[in-house]
């Protein structure tokens, strides 16, 4: 799988935006990004997926540029529940099981 | 949606005791459970992957006597740490994978299990 790269750390003013960046410069035509948030002493949770469209859900947008080497998770309106890991991942559709490998992530602080 | 429980997610043991963990899929048939631990401000780091009726598959440097994994049925994983000493001493999670003919579904944990021996 595809290695991906994001910054150890951000802030964000509760209400604002969070724009959560994540670099997969080596990402092959068939992997999908994902990602996960981590509360603290928590299980890893789903957020959103894509393969090269922008997505939209309940929780956040990703936004996956054109050539697919980087994307950006959004929270439009961070509250200070967001506060979390994020985890960006790229996998392959194979036949191993659907392997995750997880990096580093981006310890978001949500601030009053 | 898909939920995945596991249990304990607490334990405080005496070093020397075995503990087991397990994990359940509550409403789907997971076909292969991955078990992963976690240090403190740490990455998740993948141990094992275990398929119903097979035996685990350990990543590199995980001792597969000390950390057994039995995946009996198609909703119960257990790990077992046995002979647990301090530096076992960690948060353990496990994630179910769906079997439903397509790949690209989202993952689901459990919500961790802390271990803590004394």
């Amino acid at each position: 799988d595809a290695k991906t790269t994001q910054p150890p750390s951000m802030d964000c003013a509760e209400g604002r935006a969070a724009n959560l960046p994540c670099n997969h410069s080596t990402i092959s035509g068939n992997e999908y990004v994902y990602w996960y948030r981590q509360i603290h002493s928590q299980g890893p949770q789903y957020i959103i997926h894509g393969l090269k469209n922008n997505e939209t859900n309940e929780m956040a947008s990703l936004i996956i540029t054109e050539d697919r080497k980087s994307s950006t998770l959004i929270l439009p309106h961070a509250t200070l529940r967001d506060t979390a890991v994020y985890y960006c991942i790229v996998r392959l559709n194979n036949n191993a099981g659907n392997m995750l490998t997880f990096g580093g992530g981006t310890r978001l602080m949500v601030k009053p | 949606g898909a939920v995945v429980s596991q249990h304990p997610s607490r334990v405080i043991c005496k070093s020397g005791t075995s503990v087991k963990i397990e994990c359940r899929s509550l409403d789907f048939q997971a076909t292969t459970m991955f078990w992963y631990r976690q240090f403190p401000k740490k990455s998740l780091m993948l141990m094992a992957t275990s398929n119903e009726g097979s035996k685990a598959t350990y990543e590199q440097g995980v001792e597969k006597d000390k950390f057994l994994i039995n995946h009996a049925s198609l909703t119960l994983s257990t790990l077992t740490v046995t002979s647990a000493h301090p530096e076992d001493s960690s948060f353990y999670i496990c994630r179910a994978q769906i079997y439903t003919g397509v790949r690209n579904q989202p993952q689901h944990f459990g919500d961790g299990t802390r271990l803590s021996i004394l």
